[in-house]
């Protein structure tokens, strides 16, 4: 299957400080790729799509502001959560899209704000 | 509103044996659906897919069954092996959206 790769895999965070997270497709060409987030023992929400070239699509109820999505060429796009909170503590996929609708996803980052 | 749901929190089955999940949704609109594989603190892996057009799709040990007008769709495995032990998401694309909108997942068990 495709390959996805995230980067860190795990950070630690003080309150107020921003943290880049990567995501990088490493054997195909993505246009699209999509950040998702996982709350403890709930399902995968769909924060934003990340277009190669253009602005990220958000979904409702997700700041752009503070989610800062920025998709710099076909093999990686990076989330930037800016000025962190504990709530913002979480699990952060992204995943890339490949062929029709299949979505390959990376092994996540666990952000924990403090 | 969850548009897509997964009412089986759990399911055990014997190794050996069919495990069948199950996963309803509500948006008449999903034209896709995949089915993915998640172990604790890693990204889902990709298993199946199916497009709306289709009733089933095989990969191997792994079959989904599409039911448009019930609005449901199921994940067999025969047969069911250890390693087959994960939390298993349904996922659904359409209605004019590119992400997926997932359910909350079946923990399948599978006992020796």
């Amino acid at each position: 299957g495709a390959v996805v790769s995230q980067h860190p895999s795990r950070v630690i965070c003080k309150s107020g400080t921003s943290v880049k997270i990567e995501c990088r497709s490493l054997d195909f060409q993505a246009t699209t790729m999509f950040w998702y987030r996982q709350f403890p023992k709930q399902s995968l929400m769909l924060m934003a799509t990340s277009n190669e070239g253009s602005k990220a699509t958000y979904e409702q109820g997700v700041e752009k502001d503070k989610f800062l999505i920025n998709h710099a060429s076909l093999t990686l796009s990076t989330l930037t959560v800016t000025s962190a909170h504990p709530e913002d503590s979480s699990f952060y996929i992204c995943s890339a899209r490949r062929g029709q609708a299949e979505q390959y996803f990376g092994p996540g980052t666990r952000l924990t704000v403090t | 509103d969850q548009q897509v749901k997964q009412n089986s929190p759990s399911l055990s089955v014997q190794e050996g044996r069919i495990s069948i999940l199950n996963c309803d949704y509500t948006n008449s609109m999903f034209d896709y659906f995949l089915w993915y594989k998640k172990y604790p603190a890693e990204g889902p892996t990709f298993l199946i897919s199916i497009s709306s057009i289709k009733d089933k799709n095989e990969d191997g040990r792994f079959t989904v069954f599409l039911n448009k007008s019930a609005k449901h769709l199921s994940l067999h495995i025969v047969p069911s092996q250890p390693g087959d032990s994960a939390v298993y998401f349904c996922a659904a694309r359409g209605g004019g959206a590119d992400g997926l909108t997932f359910g909350k997942g079946t923990h399948l068990i599978i006992q020796p």
